[in-house]
C-alpha cells in the first residue's frame, strides 16, 4: 500500500514568504508528527497530532510555525516570514496508535527539502 | 520521553555482527525502546521496537537489560548498505498519549569492505 507522501518535494522561497508543506500519512493512521532535521543533524521534534488534536505543540520553534490536520488525515506546516535559518529537511510521519497494537511505530515520508534565500 | 545517549560513530567490517548500544537510564515503566536508521538523503526507516524482552525481527535483534536503563541493537551480519545513522529513542505507546519524539544524533554506522 501506498506509504506517507509529502509535497512539495523541494521548495525554494525567498526570505519573509509563507510557505505550506502537506503531509499525507498512511490511510488508518490516527497518529501524524513533524519533524525538521537541518544538515548533519539529528531529528528535531515539532509537533504531534492524535487524530485531529495536537497534545504536544512544545517543538513548534516559533509563533511563525503552526500546523493543522483536517479529517483525521491530511496535515499542513505553515511557516510564516520564512528566514534562512528555517532551511531543512521537514519530515513527516505517521503511526497507527490503535488499541491493540504492542507500540507506536512511526512510518516516515521523504520529506521537503526547503531551502529559504 | 526519556532521553537517550548513543555514541557518535561506530566501524564494522562487513559480515560481522554491529553491535550499537543505546542508554536510557531515565526511562518510565511505560515507555518503548525504538530503533530507527537513517540512510543518506532518506526519511527515516523502523527497524525494531521494545518494551521489556528482547526481541527479534528480519533485520535485527534487540536486547534490553533487566532494569531497562540501556539497550543494543545487533545487526547480526552486517553489510555495506547498512551503513547509515541509527537512532535509538523512548516513547509512549498508543495509550499514553506522548507523542513527543525525542530522536537525538544517532549513531553514525559505517560499514568496512
Amino acid at each position: 500500500g501506498a506509504g506517507v507522501s509529502q509535497s512539495p518535494s523541494n521548495k525554494v522561497t525567498e526570505k519573509g514568504k509563507d510557505v505550506e508543506l502537506r503531509c499525507d500519512p498512511i490511510s488508518g493512521h490516527t497518529a501524524l508528527y513533524w519533524y525538521r532535521q537541518s544538515l548533519g543533524q539529528g531529528l528535531e521534534f515539532l509537533i504531534y497530532f492524535q487524530g485531529n488534536s495536537a497534545p504536544d505543540k512544545s517543538g513548534l520553534p516559533s509563533d511563525r510555525f503552526s500546523a493543522e490536520r483536517t479529517g483525521g488525515s491530511v496535515s499542513t506546516l505553515t511557516i510564516q516570514r520564512t528566514q534562512q535559518e528555517d532551511s531543512a529537511v521537514y519530515l513527516c510521519a505517521s503511526s497507527l496508535a490503535r488499541a491493540g497494537t504492542m507500540g507506536n511505530e512511526q512510518f516516515f515520508g521523504p520529506g521537503t527539502r526547503l531551502t529559504v534565500l | 520521553d526519556a532521553k537517550t545517549t548513543q555514541p557518535t560513530s561506530m566501524d564494522c567490517a562487513e559480515g560481522r555482527a554491529a553491535n550499537l548500544p543505546c542508554n536510557h537510564s531515565t526511562i518510565s515503566g511505560n515507555e518503548y525502546v525504538y530503533w530507527y536508521r537513517q540512510i543518506h538523503s532518506q526519511g527515516p526507516q523502523y527497524i525494531i521496537h521494545g518494551l521489556k524482552n528482547n526481541e527479534t525481527n528480519e533485520m535485527a535483534s534487540l536486547i534490553i537489560t533487566e532494569d531497562r536503563k540501556s539497550s543494543t541493537l545487533i545487526l547480526p551480519h552486517a553489510t555495506l548498505r547498512d551503513t547509515a545513522v541509527y537512532y535509538c529513542i523512548v516513547c509512549g505507546g498508543w495509550d499514553t498519549n506522548a507523542g513527543k519524539s525525542t530522536f537525538g544524533d544517532g549513531t553514525t554506522l559505517t560499514v568496512k569492505p
